[in-house]
């Protein structure tokens, strides 16, 4: 089991360029999560999902779109890059049904210019 | 609204007990404590929920009082590997409890030798 995994795990952005960040997770979970780190600000939820084809937002999802069309994956889409999206982003899984342990993955630190 | 923990940040000598707290100012459904250490992913410590059954993998305490709506975390006889910054996250009731989780900003603990 690979767990949750993330790619990339740096990328450097220019304002006004778009990337997708990567999520993959092989545990079958059915809830998955992106957050935002930022320094002294703990953990914020940008999107997040709890089956295949069902996403909601979170505290702070301007500036970025979510789908799930699998289990296993739940990219983030950044439309248009700004310097206030410079930060970490951790995607994190966990099974469905109640409250159970998120698993999150190693992150990805992206700095936009 | 975001939980409110304290202290901010806490010292330690190796063997010392140290206590994190973590308030709500809404109704409790379940508390989700992290431990996060420095350019690492979150990991999972333990999961309280109302009613007072517990979910956790480490030989760490916690207790959840739902009348404060406030949880702590209880950190006895210290080791060095207890060092990090550690998260209190309040989940929502409901069918899927659990997949959106608001955390605090952290507490960053060190112990030192």
């Amino acid at each position: 089991n690979a767990g949750v995994t993330q790619t990339p795990k740096f990328q450097v952005l220019k304002t006004g360029q778009s990337m997708t960040l990567q999520c993959a997770q092989d545990m079958n979970h059915e809830y998955m999560s992106w957050y935002r780190q930022d320094p002294g600000m703990g953990l914020r939820l940008i999107h997040y999902s709890v089956g295949a084809g069902i996403t909601d937002q979170g505290e702070v999802p301007n500036g970025y779109n979510v789908s799930r069309s699998t289990t296993e994956d739940f990219p983030l889409r950044l439309l248009s890059a700004a310097p206030s999206q410079t930060s970490v982003y951790f995607c994190a899984s966990s099974r469905g049904g109640g409250p159970y342990e998120q698993y999150f993955g190693p992150g990805t630190r992206l700095t936009v210019t | 609204q975001q939980p409110v923990q304290s202290p901010q940040a806490v010292i330690l000598r190796e063997g010392e007990d140290a206590v994190i707290n973590c308030s709500s100012s809404k109704a409790l459904y379940s508390v989700h404590w992290y431990r996060q250490k420095h350019g690492e992913a979150p990991v999972f410590l333990m999961i309280l929920l109302k009613g007072g059954e517990q979910k956790g993998h480490e030989k760490i305490s916690a207790s959840f009082n739902e009348k404060k709506q406030q949880s702590s975390l209880y950190l006895t006889a210290s080791q060095l590997s207890y060092s990090g910054t550690y998260f209190c996250g309040t989940g929502d009731p409901g069918r899927t409890s659990g997949s959106r989780l608001t955390f605090g900003e952290g507490t960053q603990l060190t112990v030192n030798p």
